[in-house]
Order: C-alpha cells, then sequence, then structure tokens
C-alpha cells in the first residue's frame, strides 16, 4: 500500500482566498509531483520536484506554487484563489531513476 | 494526435464479462503504466509492465514493444471494476497519460 497522503481532502473556498494543499510521503522517495484533472479529463502535470530545494513547472502553466523544504512534504498554493482553480487535484512520488509512481487520493477543490 | 491513446473511451459491461482495455503509444518507453482510478479520485497503480505480461488476480496486462501497444484484460468482471483505468508512459522524467477508459459493469 503506498504511503502518500494529500489533505485535505475536499474543500470548499472563497474566491481570493489563500489555500494550500498538503502532501505528504514516507517512502522517501525524491521526486514528487502534482496534477490537475479535470471531471472526465485527462491528468496534467502543473508541477515537479526532484528532491530537496527543487521545483519545476510542468507541462500545464498554473498560477499555484510549491515548495520543497523537506523531503517528505511537498505543498502546492493558491495565494488567491478563483473559480477557474475548481479541480482535482493529485500528488504523487516516485524514487529517482525509478518510474514506478504512486499516488495521493486526491483533493477535490471548489472555488465559489 | 496524443503521444498515448487508449480505447474505447467508455465501456459498459455485464457482471462476469471478459473486459479488454487497449493502449497505444508514440514514443519510446522503457515501461508503461496502467492505473485505475475511482470515482472517489485516488489513483492505484495496478501494474507497470516493460516486456510480456503480468498478472494479478482478475487483472492481466501484456505489452508489445515493437507494435507499441498494451492491453488490459479483466477476467469475470465484477461491478466493484467499475472506474476509469489509464494507461500511461514514462517521457524523460514525467508520465504521459493517456485519457482513460470509462468502466461500468452491471450486475
Amino acid at each position: 500500500e503506498a504511503d502518500i497522503y494529500q489533505t485535505p481532502r475536499y474543500l470548499v473556498i472563497g474566491t481570493g482566498k489563500k489555500i494550500t494543499l498538503e502532501c505528504s510521503q514516507t517512502m522517501g522517495h525524491d521526486k514528487m509531483y502534482w496534477y490537475q484533472q479535470d471531471p472526465g479529463m485527462e491528468l496534467h502535470l502543473i508541477h515537479y520536484s526532484y528532491g530537496v530545494n527543487s521545483t519545476e513547472k510542468g507541462d500545464l502553466s498554473s498560477e499555484s506554487t510549491v515548495s520543497r523544504i523537506r523531503t517528505e512534504h511537498f505543498p502546492l498554493t493558491l495565494e488567491s484563489a478563483r473559480p477557474s482553480h475548481t479541480s482535482q487535484y493529485l500528488c504523487a512520488s516516485s524514487e529517482y531513476g525509478n518510474t514506478e509512481a504512486f499516488f495521493g487520493q486526491g483533493t477535490r477543490l471548489t472555488v465559489v | 494526435k496524443n503521444e498515448v491513446e487508449q480505447s474505447p473511451q467508455n465501456l459498459t459491461a455485464q457482471e462476469g464479462e471478459f473486459i479488454t482495455i487497449n493502449c497505444s503509444y508514440s514514443v519510446g518507453i522503457s515501461a508503461l503504466h496502467w492505473l485505475q482510478q475511482h470515482p472517489g479520485g485516488g489513483i492505484v497503480s495496478l501494474f507497470m509492465l516493460s516486456s510480456g505480461k503480468k498478472k494479478h488476480g482478475r487483472l492481466i496486462a501484456t505489452i508489445n514493444i515493437q507494435e507499441k501497444h498494451s492491453s488490459l484484460h479483466i477476467t469475470a468482471s465484477h461491478p466493484r471494476d467499475s472506474a476509469v483505468y489509464i494507461c500511461a508512459v514514462p517521457n524523460t522524467d514525467k508520465l504521459i497519460f493517456g485519457t482513460g477508459t470509462r468502466l461500468q459493469v452491471f450486475p
């Protein structure tokens, strides 16, 4: 069973609020990823990290930011949420050099 | 043209039926993933395979590297198999995902 956790699972928040989605893994994986998925649509990579102090933008432009201060944590922050940010956000991790990825349960975000 | 294509997009079946989901890709790969996403949203990795065939319970995954094609089979399907099945291939440090196949199995 994969040890990667996301909180919260569901979040409804007002426009303009700052939010942070948490992602933690206990497998010691170097690589971590954030994907965005709209209902019925494919996953799009928005951020990834090779390890501590490493962050890269993904294929889909996103107004969110990420940080990687510790190996285990890869939080995603929206400074000012908008209805267009309504989506599901999935976190994943994998060992460096090993492409098998483990996914969290996802955070379903609704901005009203 | 997407680099990873799945078919069919939607699939309905009666309980007990044999299910096949196909995945074709256009990039060179070292391995291919089959993932399962339930309505709650979480994704579970079913298989990662680089050649031949893998079996886990009622699930079987095959891959033909030369033809750039993989199949996921479900034997004796059950309503709890209802989910979206996604194939994904690595591209440098990232995964490229197919659009998924939505499977519904009715009792």
